[in-house]
């Protein structure tokens, strides 16, 4: 199957500060991505959707402001945590998915980034 | 929004056995997709299996195959001579044709292999 590489597989950082989480598609282009917030023993929560080239999708209750999310290319999308606090502490995972054989109608998923912030 | 819905939080079976995992949904939609991805204690989402709904033949990958009953909107998987490294977190998930890819997941089943 398809490779996406999501880094940094885990950070920890002050409260007050903003973190940056990378997520790549590595063989196939990524016309859309998903981001993802997963609580202990959890399923997965959607936050927001993004297609290349356009304005993230949030989902209702996910603040924008907060959370900024860039899909500049076809192979990357990265999501920031703004001014993060100690409740922003979670398991963040990032999927992709694309166009032809490879990727098509499904998600490919990250390793997923574990923040914790102090 | 679609429903998914995984009855079983917790299921174990013994190592060689099989095991079956539920999952139903709730969709007015004919066309859809329906996905068992795995989830083992590193976090790492894994494509188990997929089914497209237009498909009457069940999907089987190895040692895992599913039971896809459209008119019942069920889909369970079947894990054949359970392995240690089946042991995860088994979650169910569908696609709709209409929201651009976007996946609804089911609550999860932490599957248990005994040896």
């Amino acid at each position: 199957g398809a490779v996406v590489s999501q880094h940094p597989s885990w950070v920890i950082c002050k409260s007050g500060t903003s973190v940056k989480i990378e997520c790549r598609s590595l063989d196939f282009q990524a016309t859309t991505m998903f981001w993802y917030r997963q609580f202990p023993k959890q399923s997965l929560m959607l936050m927001a959707t993004s297609n290349e080239g356009s304005k993230a999708t949030y989902e209702q209750g996910v603040e924008k402001d907060k959370f900024l999310i860039n899909h500049a290319s076809l192979t990357l999308s990265t999501l920031t945590v703004t001014s993060a606090h100690p409740e922003d502490s979670s398991f963040y995972i990032c999927s992709a998915s694309g166009t032809g054989m490879l990727a098509k109608n499904i998600q490919y998923f990250g390793a997923g980034t574990r923040l914790s912030v102090l | 929004a679609q429903t998914v819905t995984q009855s079983q939080p917790e299921m174990s079976v013994q190592e060689a056995e099989t095991v079956t995992l539920s999952c139903t949904y709730d969709t007015s939609e004919s066309d859809y997709y329906l996905f068992w991805y795995k989830q083992p204690p590193s976090r790492q989402m894994i494509l188990v299996i997929r089914q497209e709904a237009y498909k009457q033949q069940n999907a089987t990958e190895n040692r895992f195959s599913v039971n896809f009953q459209k008119a019942a909107k069920s889909f369970s998987l079947k894990i054949s001579d359970s392995q240690l490294g089946d042991a995860a977190m088994y979650f169910c998930a569908y696609r709709s044709p209409n929201t651009g890819n976007q996946f609804y997941f089911g609550t999860g089943t932490s599957l248990t292999v005994i040896p």
